[in-house]
C-alpha cells in the first residue's frame, strides 16, 4: 500500500541531544513537508522540499535541519539549539502542483526530558 | 504574506444539525488551492475537501461542502447533518502557486475544535 511512514511513533530524548525523525513515502511525490504541532494548536511549517537536493525554510526552521538526498525520504533533525523541542511532528507529501492535497504520516510525538 | 485565519477556537453543535466552520485567507497570488483537514484525537490528518482559486463552483464531498467567496477571501467548511464522529479539530490550509516551478508551501490555520452533542 502506498503511504507515508513516520518512525518512531513515540520518542524520548535527553535535553542537549540531537534526534532525527524519519519520514519515508512511496507515493512518488516530489514535495515533502515537516510540521510541528503543539497541544491544542495548529500546524506550523518547519521545512519543505519540492525536489531532491533542494529544500526551503518554513516559518519555524531555527533549531531544525533536514536533508533530501532521495525522493522517498525527508528526515528531520531536531538539534540541541531548539529551545522547546517537545511537540508532535507531522510529515507530509504531495505532488508538486497546487491542486492536490498533502498526505500525512501518523506523526512522531517527541518528548525531551 | 500568505496567511490563514480561523477565528472559532471551539464550537458545540447538536447532533444532526448543520455547522459552518469559518476560514479566511490572505494571499497576493492569483493561483492557489484551499483545503480542509480533520484531526481526531488520534492525531492523524484526514483530508476532507479541496477548492481551487479558479474553480467557479463550490466544492462538495458527501456531507462536506466548501462555501468559497473569493472576493471576501473566505473558504468556510459546511458539515451537514453532523454526527458524533465529527467531533475533532478542523484545519483550513492553503497552497499558493501551480506547477513544478513553484516552491509552494502549504500553511495551516490555528484550527477549530468541533464538539457534537448527542
Amino acid at each position: 500500500d502506498g503511504g507515508i511512514t513516520q518512525s518512531p511513533k513515540y520518542l524520548f530524548r535527553k535535553e542537549g541531544q540531537n534526534v532525527t525523525l524519519s519520514c519515508e513515502q512511496n507515493l512518488n511525490h516530489d514535495a515533502m513537508y515537516w510540521y510541528r504541532q503543539d497541544p491544542g494548536q495548529g500546524l506550523r511549517l518547519i521545512y519543505y522540499s519540492q525536489i531532491v537536493n533542494d529544500f526551503q525554510k518554513g516559518d519555524i526552521a531555527e533549531g531544525y535541519s533536514v536533508s533530501r538526498e532521495k525522493k522517498e525520504s525527508f528526515p528531520l533533525t531536531v538539534t540541541s539549539a531548539q529551545k522547546n523541542p517537545t511537540a508532535f511532528y507531522l510529515c507530509a507529501s504531495s505532488t508538486a502542483g497546487g491542486n492536490t492535497e498533502a498526505f500525512f504520516g501518523q506523526g512522531t510525538r517527541l518528548t525531551v526530558v | 504574506a500568505q496567511k490563514i485565519t480561523q477565528t472559532q477556537p471551539g464550537m458545540f453543535v447538536q447532533e444532526k444539525e448543520a455547522v459552518t466552520l469559518d476560514c479566511t485567507y490572505d494571499t497576493s497570488d492569483q493561483s492557489y488551492g484551499l483545503f480542509w483537514y480533520k484531526q481526531p484525537s488520534s492525531g492523524e490528518m484526514i483530508f476532507l475537501i479541496y477548492q481551487g482559486s479558479y474553480d467557479e463552483q463550490n466544492a462538495t464531498e458527501g456531507r462536506y461542502s466548501l462555501n468559497f467567496q473569493k472576493a471576501r477571501k473566505s473558504a468556510n467548511l459546511v458539515i451537514s447533518a453532523s454526527q458524533l464522529g465529527d467531533s475533532a479539530m478542523y484545519f483550513c490550509a492553503m497552497r499558493e502557486g501551480r506547477g513544478y516551478s513553484s516552491a509552494s508551501k502549504i500553511i495551516f490555520g490555528s484550527g477549530t475544535r468541533l464538539s457534537i452533542r448527542p
